[in-house]
């Protein structure tokens, strides 16, 4: 199996709080995470990758100080949403990439849903 | 910069009939993988199906079947009997093969609803 978790399943926070996101592979050790964010009704935007041991890659437009990511084991990555706005509440998705024959193939967590009061 | 197109904001099937979604995507390169996720109500994203662009032969997963066009840069999804529970959100995806090839592409998704 390929089995990714995601922690919590929906939060609510006050605006300027921060929130915490983690994303676990379960049954796999995933060198590459990724978090997408998903607006109601639209498509998923990939908001960057998450390296094992190292920096996260952005992409173009995502804050790095707003959305801080840390991948400090095989399988976790977690999303901190500093000091989040109204504007943030979203639905969050990880996913990892699972080594091996179909290593380019990615497997999704359940998402987030977040808002921000 | 590569593109996924998906046409069809929403489609409907009768139960037990068939239906084919539509995703043309644009890309330069020539090596590629394609994908088509399932996004339920629970918004948990299922791999459907998967498809190498190395390979002439279309994918196929059970009722699920694609329709692979390389040249027109065209990847259908076909659902054979449909079931209730094939409705949701479809997207289709696209991966570069290449070494800065993890950014999975989406297109903007197909709503499929199944008719009793």
């Amino acid at each position: 199996g390929a089995v990714v978790s995601q922690h919590p399943s929906w939060v609510i926070c006050k605006s300027g709080t921060s929130v915490k996101i983690e994303c676990r592979s379960l049954d796999f050790q995933a060198t590459t995470m990724f978090w997408y964010r998903q607006f109601p009704k639209q498509s998923l935007m990939l908001m960057a990758t998450s390296n094992e041991g190292s920096k996260a890659t952005y992409e173009q437009g995502v804050e790095k100080d707003k959305f801080l990511i840390n991948h400090a084991s095989l399988t976790l990555s977690t999303l901190t949403v500093t000091s989040a706005h109204p504007e943030d509440s979203s639905f969050y998705i990880c996913s990892a990439r699972k080594p091996g024959l179909a290593r380019e193939t990615q497997y999704f967590g359940p998402g987030t849903r977040l808002l921000v009061l | 910069a590569q593109t996924v197109t998906q046409s069809q904001p929403e489609m409907s099937v009768q139960e037990a009939e068939t239906v084919t979604l539509s995703c043309t995507y644009d890309t330069s390169e020539s090596d590629y993988y394609l994908f088509w996720y399932k996004q339920p109500p629970s918004r948990q994203m299922i791999l459907v199906i998967r498809q190498e662009a190395y390979k002439q032969q279309n994918a196929t997963e059970n009722r699920f079947s694609v329709n692979f066009q390389k040249a027109a840069k065209s990847f259908s999804l076909k659902i054979s009997d449909s079931q209730l529970g094939d409705a949701a959100m479809y997207f289709c995806a696209y991966r570069s093969a290449g070494s800065s090839g993890d950014k999975l592409t989406f297109g903007t998704g197909t709503r499929l609803a199944v008719r009793p």
